[in-house]
């Protein structure tokens, strides 16, 4: 694993059931975050971790949950999905909180389609 | 309320040079990015503002003026590769980072 890893890259849903996205990093970096991505709109903030073992909420949560029980794994869960979570997820990690470099470094992204 | 303006779509010719503008309004300012972000791929840092003036990094530049909320990307000798689209994003005063929608930018022969 080099980077940052998402799977599935692509799933179609059912509205109503239950999923996970899954995001794996190998760069050792403490902050992760989960954005969506619509057209026409900028990069939405979901949920965002600064270390293992803490969460916050972002801009767009509701409908959505995540874990950091370790530094390398960051779940995104869907508890319920519904058709406007349709979207392109994205993970994406820094190193401390980014206020150092600024730099964030993506996942390759997850194409959801909820019918 | 928070937001970043950019253009949505641009065009510009092979070997050319093109400037994306952005504006921001946001509750504080701690630095300025632009991502580059290809069809179906995930974005890419490009660079980092947060002093006033000009930074040059080979063919793309990025320039900031925060008395004016403004910044804009600058890309020198276009080649087809540059075909993106390219996101400007604002570091708040809580290091919440203020996302704009991106500007599409197509190339021509």
């Amino acid at each position: 694993i080099a980077g940052i890893t998402q799977a599935p890259t692509s799933q179609i849903l059912a509205a109503g059931r239950r999923m996970t996205l899954r995001c794996t990093q190998d760069m050792r970096h403490n902050a992760m975050y989960w954005y969506r991505q619509d057209l026409g709109l900028g990069l939405r903030l979901i949920h965002y971790s600064n270390t293992a073992g803490t969460t916050g909420k972002g801009e767009v949560p509701d409908g959505y949950s995540v874990s950091r029980a370790n530094t390398d794994d960051f779940p995104l869960t869907l508890a319920s999905a519904v058709p406007s979570q349709t979207s392109v997820y994205f993970c994406a990690s820094s190193d401390s909180s980014g206020r150092d470099t600024g730099e964030l470094f993506f996942g390759e992204g997850s194409r959801l389609t909820v019918l | 309320g928070q937001n970043i303006d950019q253009p949505t779509e641009m065009t510009a010719t092979e070997g050319a040079i093109v400037q994306i503008n952005c504006t921001y309004q946001t509750s504080g300012f701690n630095g300025l990015f632009w991502y580059q972000q290809h069809a179906g791929e995930a974005p890419t840092f490009l660079s980092y503002n947060v002093l006033d003036g000009l930074e040059e990094k080979g063919r793309f530049s990025s320039f900031l003026s925060r008395s004016k909320g403004y910044s804009y990307l600058l890309l020198k000798e276009l080649q087809m590769k540059d075909s993106a689209s390219y996101l400007c994003a604002v570091w708040n005063s809580n290091y919440q980072l203020i996302w704009g929608a991106g500007t599409k930018l197509i190339i021509k022969p």
